[in-house]
C-alpha cells in the first residue's frame, strides 16, 4: 500500500505548455510538501500545506500554483513551462499537529523534462 | 556559510566497512536531526529521527549528534553492497512551519 503517491512518475512536455502533478497520501498526515531536485541532488522546500492552508511558500516563480483539495492531496501546477524547471519533483506528507520534530515522509517523485 | 554542509562524496568502500557520514551546520535552533536514503531514482527514505544531542541505534544504522559542536554523524556497521545510495541529512528547529532544511547528500557506494 503506497503511503505517499505521485502521477504522472514521467512528464515530457514543450517549452509554454502548461502540466499538472497530482500527490495523494494514505498516512492521515494534517501537512503536506512539495520539494524541487535538481540535477545536483539539492532538496530545495517549494510549498507546504497544514490542513488546506499555505504554511510555507519559498521563493518560487508564480508560474507555480500549489492546490489542496483536502488533507490528503495536494497538487502542482505549473504555468509556461520553461527548461529550467525541468527536475524532479517530490511530495511528501508529516504529521505536525500533537507530535515534535517533522519526520517527512516521502513520495517517489515526478521527472519533469521541458523540451 | 551555507546552513548546512555535507561533504557530497563521491565516497567507495569495500563490503564490511565501516561507513561514516557527516554533516555541519550553522544554525544553532535546529533541534531535530533525520538521515534520509535516496537509492537512484527513487524518492528519499526516512532512515533515523533524533532529537538533540545524543546517540540512537538501529541495527547496523547509529545516528549522533553533537549540538556544541554542530555536527551530526550516521555511521553503518556491516556495509552492504545494498546501502549503495545518496545519505541526505535534514534538520529542522522545531518552529511552526516546520522547515526541513536538507544537506546536499553523500553519494556512498559500496564495493562487493
Amino acid at each position: 500500500d503506497t503511503a505517499v503517491s505521485q502521477t504522472p512518475k514521467y512528464l515530457v512536455t514543450q517549452m509554454g505548455n502548461d502540466k499538472s502533478i497530482k500527490c495523494e497520501q494514505n498516512l492521515g498526515h494534517d501537512t503536506m510538501y512539495w520539494y524541487k531536485q535538481d540535477s545536483k541532488k539539492f532538496l530545495k522546500i517549494m510549498f507546504s500545506y497544514n490542513n488546506k492552508e499555505l504554511i510555507i511558500n519559498e521563493t518560487v516563480p508564480n508560474r507555480f500554483s500549489p492546490k489542496s483539495p483536502d488533507k490528503a492531496h495536494l497538487n502542482l501546477h505549473i504555468n509556461s513551462l520553461e527548461l529550467g524547471d525541468s527536475a524532479v519533483y517530490f511530495c511528501a506528507s508529516s504529521q505536525l499537529s500533537g507530535r515534535a520534530g517533522n519526520e517527512q515522509f516521502f513520495g517517489p517523485g515526478t521527472r519533469l523534462t521541458v523540451l | 556559510q551555507k546552513e548546512v554542509e555535507q561533504d557530497p562524496g563521491p565516497l567507495s568502500v569495500p563490503e564490511g566497512a565501516i561507513v561514516s557520514l557527516n554533516c555541519t551546520y550553522s544554525n544553532s535552533a535546529f533541534q531535530y536531526f533525520m538521515w534520509y536514503r535516496q537509492y537512484s531514482r527513487k524518492g528519499p527514505e526516512l532512515l533515523m529521527y533524533t532529537y538533540s544531542s545524543g546517540n540512537k541505534e538501529d541495527g547496523r544504522f547509529t545516528a549522533q549528534v553533537d549540538k556544541s559542536s554542530k555536527y551530526i554523524s550516521l555511521f553503518i556497521r556491516d556495509s552492504q553492497p545494498s546501502d549503495s545510495a545518496t545519505y541526505l541529512c535534514a534538520m529542522s528547529d522545531g518552529s511552526s512551519n516546520y522547515k526541513l532544511t536538507f544537506g546536499k547528500g553523500t553519494l556512498l557506494t559500496v564495493n562487493p
